[in-house]
């Protein structure tokens, strides 16, 4: 079964530049969430996309992006990089956005800010 | 703000042994899911569980849902070494499907 692919898997770049993940979702979801995880920490929502209109939004920074495209996959634009934004980001997809909803995660992009 | 507590935070268990793992909540949820993540790997769901007093069973993994829909539980029976990992409960907050997690569970499965 098609899972949820991310990309790219890892990404190292210096502070103040720009990076951009991607992820595209299992194929007929409609809602796409995105997710970073520091260092032993638990996933921290960042953002979310429901029918390509932004749905919700946690602790995401201004300096932070993200869009969903008419093929439904999404991605999370991050600006003038901080040793901070290292971390493990995740994209997670669900068909609909109740309750009830099983959403599935990609593999993650580690991103690495030196 | 709804929050959930995992415990015990690390488990080192020789194989072969039961363990219990807890996700508790002064809040109410509609569901809530279990994922098991290896390291630099995204979670992976195990479980769903959505009426309250439910049991779910997965092979050697048994899942409960509290009457109260406020709590849960994973119990694995004779651990065997592919069983390490980290083991996340998780939660809907709000109604737009985001998650909120459990700081997780580590788990460490000795032979």
């Amino acid at each position: 079964a098609a899972g949820v692919i991310q990309s790219p898997r890892h990404l190292i770049k210096e502070k103040r530049e720009t990076a951009t993940l991607k992820c595209y979702p299992i194929p007929r979801h409609d809602t796409v969430y995105w997710y970073q995880q520091g260092p032993g920490q638990d996933p921290q929502f960042l953002i979310s996309f429901y029918e390509k209109m932004q749905s919700d939004k946690g602790s995401i920074p201004d300096r932070f992006s993200a869009q969903q495209f008419s093929d439904y996959h999404s991605e999370l634009n991050m600006s003038s990089l901080e040793l901070g934004d290292s971390a493990l980001y995740f994209c997670a997809s669900s068909l609909g956005r109740t309750g009830d909803t099983e959403a599935f995660f990609g593999q993650g992009t580690r991103l690495t800010v030196v | 703000t709804q929050l959930l507590e995992q415990s015990p935070q690390f488990l080192s268990i020789q194989e072969g042994e039961n363990l219990t793992v807890y996700c508790n909540s002064s809040s109410v949820f509609s569901s809530l899911q279990w994922y098991r993540q290896e390291p630099g790997e995204g979670p992976v769901l195990l479980v769903t569980v959505v009426t309250g007093g439910e049991v779910k069973k997965l092979k050697r993994l048994t899942f409960q849902f509290g009457d109260a829909r406020k709590d849960s539980s994973l119990h694995i029976t004779a651990a065997q070494t592919g069983d390490t990992g980290l083991y996340l409960c998780a939660g809907p907050s709000g109604n737009t499907g985001k998650l909120i997690f459990g700081q997780g569970t580590t788990l460490q499965v000795k032979p």
